[in-house]
């Protein structure tokens, strides 16, 4: 199906474990983001891709990794999951000439027990 | 530190009334955004206005931005209660990067009731 998607929908992990998210897109959109979703803090960038092999942190980096080695796909990897980091994902997309309008994926709702 | 500030944080209606939204923000902007969350979903873009511009319209949704105050609205005229959902703004900042980077609000909840 066309668009964007995350998985998984719903991760249960562990403290201290290594926890990948997964963000596909069919649009071959150049910029990808990744935002984390947190009650009183709304929505804030974590990483950004602007094309394949290209990222750069954004607002809340730390304990996380990503890498984009194609266009389509963007994982972000909790390195060694923390309580803190329970929280809802998403990924989103957009391209070059849209003026920044961004496309969602519907999220990754991840617990860290 | 948030950009988009935005106020009300609830807003309760009925079907019918209009709602609006504010949002303010802190530096220059290349644009404003607004976008929609329903319950358990990912954003949906609703209208972006640029810097240059005073008033956008897209169906029932109004959006005016003032730089000069640094702050917009958006109203919704005749809410249904399908309208029901978080709004949220995002501003792209003037000057940086390529990239397309937004800083989102913390999102007012609009209730309507049927």
């Amino acid at each position: 199906d066309a668009g964007i998607t995350q998985s998984p929908r719903y991760k249960i992990t562990e403290t201290g474990r290594q926890v990948t998210l997964m963000c596909h897109q069919t649009w071959s959109h150049s910029y990808m983001f990744w935002y984390r979703q947190d009650l009183g803090h709304g929505l804030r960038l974590i990483y950004y891709s602007a094309a394949a092999d290209i990222t750069d942190k954004g607002e809340v980096p730390d304990g996380y990794v990503v890498s984009r080695s194609k266009t389509e796909n963007f994982p972000l990897t909790l390195e060694s999951a923390t309580r803190s980091q329970t929280s809802v994902y998403f990924c989103a997309s957009n391209p070059r000439d849209r003026a920044y309008e961004q496309y969602f994926g519907p999220g990754t709702r991840l617990t860290v027990t | 530190s948030q950009q988009g500030e935005e106020d009300p944080q609830a807003l309760s209606i009925q079907e019918g009334e209009n709602a609006t939204m504010n949002c303010s923000y802190k530096t220059s902007i290349n644009n404003l955004q607004w976008y929609r969350q329903n319950s358990g979903r990912g954003l949906v873009h609703l209208i972006l206005i640029r810097s240059n511009e005073r008033e956008k319209h897209s169906g029932r949704l109004r959006v005016t931005l003032d730089t000069s105050k640094k702050s917009s609205s958006l109203l919704i005229t005749a809410s249904r209660a399908a309208d029901t959902a978080s709004y949220f703004c995002a501003v792209l900042h003037a000057g940086g990067t390529s990239y397309g980077k937004l800083t989102f609000g913390q999102g007012t909840i609009l209730t309507v009731h049927p």
